[in-house]
């Protein structure tokens, strides 16, 4: 148990289906991070957010719309998105200006589009 | 640009000590190097860091050479549910939000 939820833990969804991730995380963090691990490929950090705001998208196509409505929350909306989007999304939080800034990460939703 | 260089794999005895080497000849004063681990289809999780000095913790110590160019991650006893992918990462800490995994090095524990 790392303090960081995600859910569910398990998706498939069609081309069209709209469907959302969600990450909580009980540490009392100020950011949060949404990462995507494919299949033999390193993580690739996706969105970072700071104090709420984002502060970093990095490149991620439209169909992939985060939202973080407090320290607490994330979450990834999905739409029509495709075969090649499936993966494992990773969910982190962090304590910024802290002295270690260790990420505790989820468990990962896994993400199958079919 | 990758920052660090890792081995792609290597193999350790159960019970023995893992030594995890890591390059990072380009590393600036203010960057940390931190490890981290991912167990299958698990979140990565965090192991130690360390600037300068050697580090020791509960799960593993860090000894940093005297040049920083390199380190090295001890297991001290390997067990079978150290098996994973092991990352090896610089970063400045407390103002870089931004953590970069490259493709780390996969051990595996054999009984």
């Amino acid at each position: 148990e790392t303090g960081v939820t995600q859910t569910p833990r398990h998706l498939v969804m069609g081309m069209t289906n709209k469907k959302s991730l969600k990450c909580e995380q009980h540490l009392g963090h100020n950011a949060m991070y949404w990462y995507k691990q494919s299949a033999k490929k390193p993580l690739e950090l996706m969105f970072v957010y700071s104090l709420e705001e984002r502060v970093e998208n990095n490149s991620v196509p439209s169909r992939f719309s985060p939202e973080c409505p407090n320290s607490s929350h994330l979450f990834l909306h999905l739409h029509t998105l495709q075969p090649e989007d499936s993966a494992l999304y990773l969910c982190a939080s962090s304590q910024l200006a802290a002295i270690t800034g260790e990420l505790f990460f989820g468990e990962g939703s896994r993400l199958t589009v079919l | 640009d990758a920052k660090t260089t890792q081995p792609t794999s290597m193999d350790c005895a159960e019970g023995r000590a893992a030594n995890l080497p890591c390059n990072h000849s380009t590393i600036s004063g203010n960057e940390y190097v931190y490890w981290y681990r991912q167990i299958h289809s698990q979140g990565p999780q965090y192991i130690i860091h360390g600037l300068k000095n050697n580090e020791t913790n509960e799960m593993a110590s860090l000894i940093i050479t005297e040049d920083r160019k390199s380190s090295t991650l001890i297991l001290p006893h390997a067990t079978l549910r150290d098996t994973a992918v092991y990352y090896c990462i610089v970063r400045v800490a407390n103002n870089d939000y931004k953590l970069s995994f490259g493709a780390g090095t996969t051990v595996t524990v054999r009984a």
